[in-house]
This record gives structure tokens, C-alpha cells and sequence, in this order.
């Protein structure tokens, strides 16, 4: 079945470290995104990337760095300058041309 | 800047009642919305869109309604069962780059 993988469901961070979460896709989609999630929040956009090699900055992307060499992988690293982490991390995509993204099934990440 | 909005926070229904879940958006230019289900843990789920030259879409025991006199959304769920317990997020898409923008989220619990 095609669809949005992400990995890990959960993970935990130390202070001052960098931490890098994947998101893999076979559904042939062009656009991928970063969201992340706070309780009693809506979804805020990190990082989107519409082709591969070229990515754009969302609305909060500071402390965070993305890389999309393949179509298929949108990783999204939390780096130690991300100052509260601590949230729910997702995944979306969407092909070319279409209107609602697909979404993965999301990364919660913990400092500890 | 613009955002998306949702009147309640919670919303508490009798199984078997129809629920009916609003929400606000303010950007007059976007011109695709849909609605979403997330459950507790795991990604959004699409559940109905409608473009903005609608007023009005149904599907399987949803219904969504357009009101853009008042920018108003509403998505409405008949015969409501435990399973459609959970947050659902209504979404527009600006039609800049795919961009959607996400409301806070609405609680549905379904009581038996």
C-alpha cells in the first residue's frame, strides 16, 4: 500500500543534541512538508520542499534543517538550537496539481 | 496575519446524535478547505473538502457547508459513533504553494 512512512514514533533527545527524523513516501508525490504539532494548537509548517534539491523555510523553521535529495525522503533534523523541541512532529505530502496532503503517522519527540 | 479558527475547543455528543463542528477562516482568497480527523497518537486523516465555488458537499455520514458571506465552516457528522471520537481540524488552502493552514482543533467525545 503506498503511503507516508515516519520513523521513529518516538524519540528522545538530549540537551545540546541534534536529532534527525525521517519521512519516507511511495506515493510518487512531488511536495513534502514538516509540521509540528503543540498541544491545543494547530499544525505550524516547518520546512516544505516542492522538488528535489530545493527546499523553503515555513513560518518556523528556526532550530530546525531539512535536506531533499530523493523524492521519496524528507528528513528533518531538530538541531540543539531548536530551544523547546518537545512536541509532535508531521509528515505530509501532496502531488502536483492536487489540493489535500497525505499524512504520516507522526514522530513525538521528548527532551530529556 | 490570517489564520483559521474554530468556535469550540470541545464538543460533547450523545451516541447516535449528529454533530456539527464550526470553524472560522478569515483569508477571502482561499479557495479549497477541507477537514480533517486526527486521532489521539497518529497523523490527520482526510475526511471531506469542498471548493469554494460550493456551498455545500456530502459524504458518507458528513456533510460540509460553506458559508462565505460570513467565512464560516461547518462540518457536520450524522449518527455519531464512538469511533468518530476524536480532534478535527479544518484546513485552507491559500493556493500559494499548496499552503495549507490549519485551525487548533475541535475535541469530538462520543458518549455511549
Amino acid at each position: 500500500d503506498g503511503g507516508i512512512t515516519q520513523s521513529p514514533k518516538y524519540l528522545f533527545r538530549k540537551e545540546g543534541q541534534n536529532v534527525t527524523l525521517s519521512c519516507e513516501q511511495n506515493l510518487n508525490h512531488d511536495a513534502m512538508y514538516w509540521y509540528r504539532q503543540d498541544p491545543g494548537q494547530g499544525l505550524r509548517l516547518i520546512y516544505y520542499s516542492q522538488i528535489v534539491n530545493d527546499f523553503q523555510k515555513g513560518d518556523i523553521a528556526e532550530g530546525y534543517s531539512v535536506s531533499r535529495e530523493k523524492k521519496e525522503s524528507f528528513p528533518l533534523t531538530v538541531t540543539s538550537a531548536q530551544k523547546n523541541p518537545t512536541a509532535f512532529y508531521l509528515c505530509a505530502s501532496i502531488s502536483q496539481g492536487s489540493y489535500g496532503y497525505t499524512f504520516g503517522s507522526g514522530t513525538r519527540l521528548t527532551v530529556v | 496575519g490570517e489564520s483559521v479558527g474554530l468556535h469550540l475547543p470541545t464538543l460533547s455528543v450523545q451516541e447516535g446524535d449528529n454533530s456539527i463542528i464550526n470553524c472560522a477562516y478569515s483569508n477571502s482568497a482561499s479557495d479549497y478547505f477541507i477537514w480533517y480527523k486526527q486521532e489521539s497518537g497518529k497523523g490527520p486523516q482526510f475526511i471531506i473538502d469542498i471548493r469554494s465555488n460550493m456551498d455545500k458537499r456530502q459524504g458518507q455520514r458528513v456533510t460540509v457547508l460553506l458559508n462565505k458571506t460570513v467565512k464560516h465552516l461547518s462540518l457536520q457528522i450524522a449518527a455519531t459513533q464512538p469511533g468518530d471520537s476524536a480532534v478535527y481540524f479544518c484546513a485552507e488552502n491559500q493556493g500559494n504553494n499548496n499552503d495549507m493552514r490549519f485551525g487548533a482543533g475541535t475535541r469530538l467525545t462520543v458518549k455511549p
